[in-house]
């Protein structure tokens, strides 16, 4: 069955780098796009960005551009997030998801945000 | 960017008994191909979002018949024929349309 397994959750301070990362399994990968949403405590989903399938475009919210780059590894069908200068409102569950579509999602990466 | 807007923002509804949420867009959301991408996403308590409806009204794969969305250009709605104890959560749209793709603030679902 399709599934996207994310890394565990991670603890950041302000100003610190986190990368997620993102596995895809039971579809080829190479087929699809990556998507990333994120949802802060107790609010709702909020769009990161993506990165195509066939070329690596990357496509990111303006919100977040020059401080994120997503990133795709076929071979081991892994795709990466890394979001730079975290500050404490980036805390957030992270969700990587199939495609634009986001037809299939991860269990969620919680990335903490504090001093 | 193109708003998305949910109502009502929270529902309870008695067991047994229809739901309706609407979801506005603030421009339309039909695409040059012809397709309208607007989804509908269930988002239980503790869970991931899960995907029940793309493209205004097609029902993804063992999303149980009840959930029906319908709509155009930009005014769409997601209907629960008959609530269950399982359809609790927070109900989202989202367009699909124009990049930076967005979401609606989402519905809470409770039962009465």
């Amino acid at each position: 069955q399709i599934q996207l397994v994310q890394s565990g959750a991670e603890m950041k301070k302000p100003g610190a780098s986190v990368r997620v990362s993102c596995k895809g399994s039971g579809y080829t990968f190479s087929n699809y796009a990556i998507s990333w949403v994120r949802q802060a405590p107790g609010q709702g989903l909020e769009w990161i960005g993506w990165i195509s399938d066939s070329n690596s475009n990357t496509y990111y919210s303006q919100k977040f551009q020059g401080r994120v780059t997503m990133t795709t590894d076929a071979f081991t069908t892994t795709a990466y997030m890394e979001v730079r200068s975290l500050r404490s409102d980036d805390t957030a569950v992270y969700y990587c998801a199939r495609g634009v579509a986001v037809d299939h999602w991860g269990q969620g990466t919680l990335v903490t945000v504090s001093s | 960017d193109v708003v998305m807007t949910q109502s009502p923002l929270s529902l309870s509804v008695t067991l047994g008994q229809p739901a309706s949420i609407s979801c506005r867009s603030s421009q339309s959301l039909l695409y040059s191909d012809g397709n309208t991408y607007l989804s509908w996403f269930q988002q239980r308590p503790g869970q991931s979002p899960r995907r029940l409806i793309y493209e205004v009204s097609h029902r993804d794969s063992r999303v149980p018949d009840r959930f029906s969305g319908s709509g155009s250009g930009s005014d769409f709605t997601l209907k629960i024929s008959r609530v269950e104890a399982e359809d609790v959560g927070v109900y989202y749209c989202m367009q699909g349309t124009q990049w930076p793709y967005t979401f609606g603030q989402g519905t809470k679902l409770e039962i009465k």
